[in-house]
């Protein structure tokens, strides 16, 4: 069974601070696929990563940076110099190829309720 | 431009009165899937069509079925709501299934936001 773990509950911050996220994940699957989502107080969903089981290259976009390691069962997410705007819950999640009996949907964290004060 | 669309954005409804939540999609994907997502918690799926075929999760409940009576469109029907099914309820698209080479990416809807009186 698959399974995502946030242990961060809530993060406070001060703006400009850097800041990471933390993700670990569970699979028995060789292949897999992990994402990072952010949802503002809205409530959508916003994309914004995936990574690919076979592909260990980290990737920075902007203030975002990610860090998969497989070794550690783990993809961490950090903001460089964050912003008010960065404020929101930022899950981790995980899907597993369609194996024909499964489920075929994203399994997600608890989340962390990331907070930057001006 | 092309979405994911949820109508209502916000529902209430009470007590053991059935409701319906609608999706739509222009994206012509072959998925659609519905996720519970309770105050404070991670997204949960609950089923999802692969075209005309739906999949159930194996913990979500009976009170809550689906439809979909075409490719665009997709409903989450509650026969008798309780207090404990208010949440958003999210639905999300991909033009296929995930394989081992390849990932389809979920777009999600903006969700519909249930509250039970």
């Amino acid at each position: 069974a698959q399974k995502v773990t946030q242990a961060q509950t809530e993060i406070s911050v001060v703006e400009k601070e850097d800041v990471t996220l933390d993700c670990v994940y569970e699979t028995r699957d060789t292949t897999y696929y992990l994402f990072w989502y952010k949802q503002p107080p809205s409530g959508e969903l916003v994309f914004l990563i995936r990574r690919n089981s076979f592909d260990e290259q980290n990737e920075i976009s902007g203030r975002y940076s990610w860090n998969f390691q497989k070794s550690t069962s783990s993809f961490n997410f950090t903001i460089t110099a964050s912003q008010v705007v960065d404020s929101a819950v930022y899950f981790c999640a995980l899907s597993e190829p369609y194996s024909g009996g499964g489920a075929d949907g994203l399994t997600f964290g608890k989340g962390t309720h990331l907070i930057i004060q001006p | 431009d092309a979405m994911v669309i949820q109508n209502p954005r916000y529902q209430v409804t009470q007590f053991g009165k059935p409701v319906t939540l609608s999706c739509s999609q222009t994206l012509n994907h072959n998925v659609m899937y519905w996720y519970q997502q309770k105050s404070s918690q991670a997204p949960k799926l609950l089923f999802h069509y692969y075209d005309k075929d739906f999949n159930n999760e194996a913990d979500t409940p009976d009170n809550f079925q689906s439809r979909r009576p075409n490719t665009s469109f997709c409903f989450l029907d509650i026969r008798s709501p309780g207090l404990g099914d208010a949440a958003m309820y999210l639905c999300a698209t991909s033009r296929d299934r995930s394989g081992s080479k390849t990932y389809n990416e979920q777009f999600f809807g903006p969700g519909t936001r249930l509250t039970v009186l």
